[in-house]
């Protein structure tokens, strides 16, 4: 069955950079985009980064452009999230989620997710 | 950025009742409107997708409807595991995917 297990998360002070991992099993990881969401304490779901199936194709919400990285490494379905600069406004539980197979933009599986804190 | 609006932002009900969640666009989205359960401490969950398709394994009590701007997700019987955090989320012109603020359906 179709797996996505989040790791890396914790506490970290403001300005300093974490990196999470995704490791995804029982499906063909290479042809699937893959996405990053949050969730902020007491608030809703935010989308925050893509990567196509073979790594060609990324996109960010604009709260995180130029902080965040999305890799992904096909040879070890793994998917990489590195945060630099980290501010208080991103402490959140961090989802990996599957793209819908044909579409994307829909999230069909999703991890248990992995939480940031961001504080001195 | 197309901002989804989701109302009421609580809806309390009982078993076995009905249910209709509201999701309004702040422009047209055609029909790329996905609904998503979401209880704490789990995954969330894809309902419903392209407005009006259930997703794999998704109960019959579920249904979409709507197109253009205003959408709804309807839960025809309440069953105790339904009560829940409900998304909608949509995909068209991305990025970004945008959520609505979700509708949190509680016991009456």
């Amino acid at each position: 069955q179709v797996q996505l297990v989040e790791s890396g998360g914790g506490v970290v002070q403001p300005g300093r950079s974490l990196r999470l991992s995704c490791a995804a099993s029982g499906f063909t990881f290479s042809t699937y985009g893959i996405h990053w969401v949050r969730q902020a304490p007491g608030k809703g779901l935010e989308w925050v980064a893509f990567i196509s199936h073979d790594g060609s194709n990324k996109h960010y919400a604009d709260s995180v452009k130029g902080r965040f990285t999305i890799s992904r490494d096909n040879s070890k379905n793994t998917l990489d999230l590195q945060m630099n600069s980290l501010r208080a406004e991103d402490t959140a539980v961090y989802y990996c989620a599957k793209d819908h197979p044909g579409i994307s933009g829909w999230f069909d599986y999703w991890g248990q997710g992995t939480l940031v804190t961001v504080s001195s | 950025e197309i901002v989804l609006t989701q109302s009421p932002p609580t809806l309390s009900l009982s078993p076995g009742e009905r249910a209709t969640l509201s999701c309004r666009a702040s422009q047209s989205v055609s029909n790329y409107l996905a609904w998503y359960q979401h209880k704490p401490g789990q995954a969330p969950r894809l309902l419903i997708y392209d407005a009006s398709y259930r997703a794999t394994g998704i109960p019959a009590r579920f249904s979409g409807s709507g197109s253009g701007t205003d959408f709804t997700l309807t839960i025809s019987s309440l069953e105790p595991e339904d009560f829940a955090v409900y998304y909608c989320q949509q995909r068209s012109n991305w990025p970004p995917l945008t959520f609505g603020g979700g509708t949190k359906v509680e016991i009456k």
